[in-house]
């Protein structure tokens, strides 16, 4: 079965600045996809970066930029110019092309400091 | 607008009682989710359907129960069988297996 490791429960970082949040996942498939997902404190979960793993280059959205490196099933999100809205709690999840379901990290929670 | 919406926002369930939380998708998607998630936890899937009348369980089945007779509605049963159903549900859904999974605003249910 697929896991999900984010191994640090807690981050903050300065507004302004940059901040990378860990994921490592364990899969034998070589076909699947990546998400990092921000709930912030409504709890609406929203869709950050999405990242196929077909793809040698690291998925970019404006200020979140991913580091795949698949070969040593890391997965991490960068952050860059932090801001206070940036604050909430973040989900890596990996997905396989074959099966249907997303399967979840423990989570990272975010704070940002002004 | 296009989404998923989930009603209600917040439910209250007594000892014995079963509930029901609805879930209602706009955006033409095949898959729907139902996941929970505990407090300071990740999410877990309860059950899952990727086409109309056909549901397969997921992760923590157990105490609860789905039908899915229109592709825009999944609801989810939490039945007295359930004996520790205050969580956050989430529902969610995805136009097929290669696309992005889309959540709901989420259900927080509480026992009196």
């Amino acid at each position: 079965a697929q896991t999900v490791t984010q191994s640090q429960p807690e981050m903050s970082v300065q507004e302004a600045e940059t901040v990378t949040l860990s994921c490592t996942y364990d899969t034998s498939e070589s076909d699947y996809y990546l998400f990092w997902y921000k709930q912030p404190p409504s709890r609406q979960m929203i869709l950050v970066i999405r990242q196929e793993a077909y793809k040698q280059q690291n998925a970019t959205e404006n200020r979140f930029s991913v580091n795949f490196q698949k070969a040593a099933k890391s997965f991490s999100l960068k952050i860059s110019d932090s801001q206070l809205g940036d604050a909430a709690m973040y989900f890596c999840a990996y997905r396989s092309a074959k099966g249907n379901k997303l399967v979840f990290g423990a989570g990272t929670i975010l704070r940002v400091k002004s | 607008d296009g989404g998923i919406t989930q009603s209600p926002k917040y439910l209250f369930r007594k000892e014995g009682q079963n509930v029901t939380l609805s879930c209602e998708q706009n955006l033409n998607h095949d898959a729907m989710y139902w996941y929970r998630q505990d407090p300071g936890q990740g999410l877990r899937l309860i059950y899952y359907s990727q086409i109309v009348n056909d549901f397969q369980k997921g992760d923590i089945a157990e105490g609860y129960s789905v039908s899915r007779e229109k592709k825009e509605s999944f609801p989810l049963t939490v039945t007295s069988a359930q004996k520790n159903p205050t969580a956050f549900y989430l529902c969610a859904s995805s136009i097929s297996p290669r696309g992005s999974v889309h959540f709901g605003a989420g259900t927080r249910l509480s026992v009196l």
